[in-house]
């Protein structure tokens, strides 16, 4: 069975910092998608890694992928508040786009 | 652009009822997928459709049934409705069951079961 876990859970960080959200997953994938979802909304893509050593850049977002690690990097640099977002993982296995949602990054970007 | 739509946007039901939720994808996009998210958790794959046929399941219960019609639009159908069925249902679209395109997401029905 697929599992896909991010860390940290939550993550409160200040303006103007940087960090990293990660997801490791336990099976050879071939896709892995990056959603942010605000509260109560929908699910917004971000990103979608298709290969090992895939590396996408959307304004202050960078996503990164290593197939062999099986590990998914969403790096954020210069917190902004806007980004304040749930921020989810989703690895597909079956090329069906049947996802499977890692647990969801909680960010808090304060003053 | 248009995007995937959903209806209605919020239901509010008793247990033991029945619910039917729409989805109407973005057009020329013949795959459908309907995922259940309940409160603080992560999405949850349900069921998908390709080409009107039923195309993958998963952790859908027997109370729910789902189709997907001439017109690639889908209903998800909801019966003897329980408590724990209250949650936000999303209805994602894309164009092929194999696709490197990012997967599009309505904005879903927030089911409550009182």
């Amino acid at each position: 069975e697929l599992k896909v876990e991010q860390n940290p859970l939550f993550l409160s960080m200040q303006e103007g910092k940087n960090y990293t959200i990660y997801c490791n997953y336990s099976t050879t994938s071939d896709r892995l998608y990056w959603y942010r979802q605000d509260p109560g909304k929908s699910l917004e893509s971000l990103f979608v890694l298709l290969s090992n050593g895939a590396v996408k850049q959307e304004g202050r977002l960078m996503a990164s992928l290593d197939t062999k690690a099986r590990l998914s990097t969403l790096h954020i640099t210069a917190a902004v508040h806007d980004l304040s977002a749930t921020y989810f993982c989703a690895v597909d296995i079956s090329s069906g786009d049947k996802l499977t949602f890692g647990t969801g990054t909680r960010l808090a970007v304060r003053p | 652009a248009a995007g995937v739509i959903q209806s209605p946007r919020h239901l509010i039901k008793e247990k033991r009822e029945t619910a039917t939720l729409k989805c109407y994808p973005i057009p020329r996009h013949d795959t459908v997928y309907w995922y259940q998210q309940g409160p603080g958790q992560d999405p949850q794959f349900l069921i998908s459709f390709y080409e009107k046929m039923q195309s993958d399941k998963g952790s859908i219960p027997d109370r729910f049934s789902a189709q997907q019609f001439s017109d690639y639009h889908s209903e998800l159908n909801m019966s003897s409705l329980e408590l724990g069925d209250s949650a936000l249902y999303f209805c994602a679209s894309s164009s092929g069951q194999a696709t490197n395109e990012k997967l599009f997401f309505g904005s879903g029905t927030q089911l409550s079961v009182l």
